[in-house]
């Protein structure tokens, strides 16, 4: 998985409560980016970064925060989660030059009950 | 804005036959053309891209990629279907500037011995 790594692997949490997941890579990729997974949704894009405390907004980014304090580092926070929020959610980076192909963590499968 | 389009949900091949998994895109300029593929319980790996030149691009476990620019599709194929290739299929564009990519939302390869 290009060496990153997520956590929690899985959670069940509360409606209400924060959630925040962590994505962790160890080859000094410039973007980051979240992502959630949904039946017939595909993959939608939450935030990316591209660089250190550099970061944007993705297709569907309401109800979520990101935080890139280090390279290594991309943290995806759900302020209040909600039963819509249940979903598996990937990490990716981007490769280095110029082909612009994503690598992909392991995923995290957050069940907000 | 782009989008992508994998018009099957799932697509069904007896092992030893030749399979194509339909993608279609729409996008401004030149894409930037991915396939991925996601195993159970798992993140997407790379199978293989389009970025320019020979229209048709070979990529990992013997899968390939047929660009036709005026259809904008980019259809994944593979000679001899195994029953290993059994997955979800995921294509996904890049527009010619920006850091981000479009998912289509994936068709599942079944592969029947």
């Amino acid at each position: 998985d290009a060496g990153i790594t997520q956590s929690p692997r899985h959670k069940v949490t509360e409606t209400g409560t924060p959630v925040t997941l962590r994505c962790h890579q160890t080859e000094n990729h410039r973007y980051m980016y979240w992502y959630r997974q949904d039946p017939g949704h595909g993959l939608r894009l939450i935030h990316y970064s591209y660089g250190v405390k550099d970061t944007d907004k993705g297709e569907v980014s309401d109800g979520y925060s990101v935080s890139r304090s280090k390279t290594e580092d991309f943290l995806l926070t759900l302020e209040s989660a909600t039963s819509s929020q249940t979903s598996v959610y990937f990490c990716a980076i981007r490769g280095t030059g110029n082909t612009y192909e994503q690598y992909f963590g392991p995923g995290t499968r957050l069940t907000v009950t | 804005a782009q989008s992508v389009a994998q018009p099957e949900d799932q697509v069904n091949v007896a092992e030893g036959n030749p399979l194509t998994v339909k993608c279609t895109y729409s996008v401004s300029g030149n894409p930037y053309l991915f396939w991925y593929v996601q195993y159970p319980n798992r993140g997407l790996q790379f199978l293989l891209k389009y970025i320019t030149g020979d229209n048709l691009v070979k990529g990992s476990y013997g899968f390939e990629a047929e660009y036709t620019k005026s259809q904008t599709s980019f259809h994944l194929k593979k000679p001899s279907a195994l029953v290993s290739d059994s997955a979800l299929y995921f294509c996904a564009v890049r527009p010619n500037a920006g850091n981000m990519l479009t998912f289509g939302g994936g068709t599942r390869l079944m592969v029947k011995p």
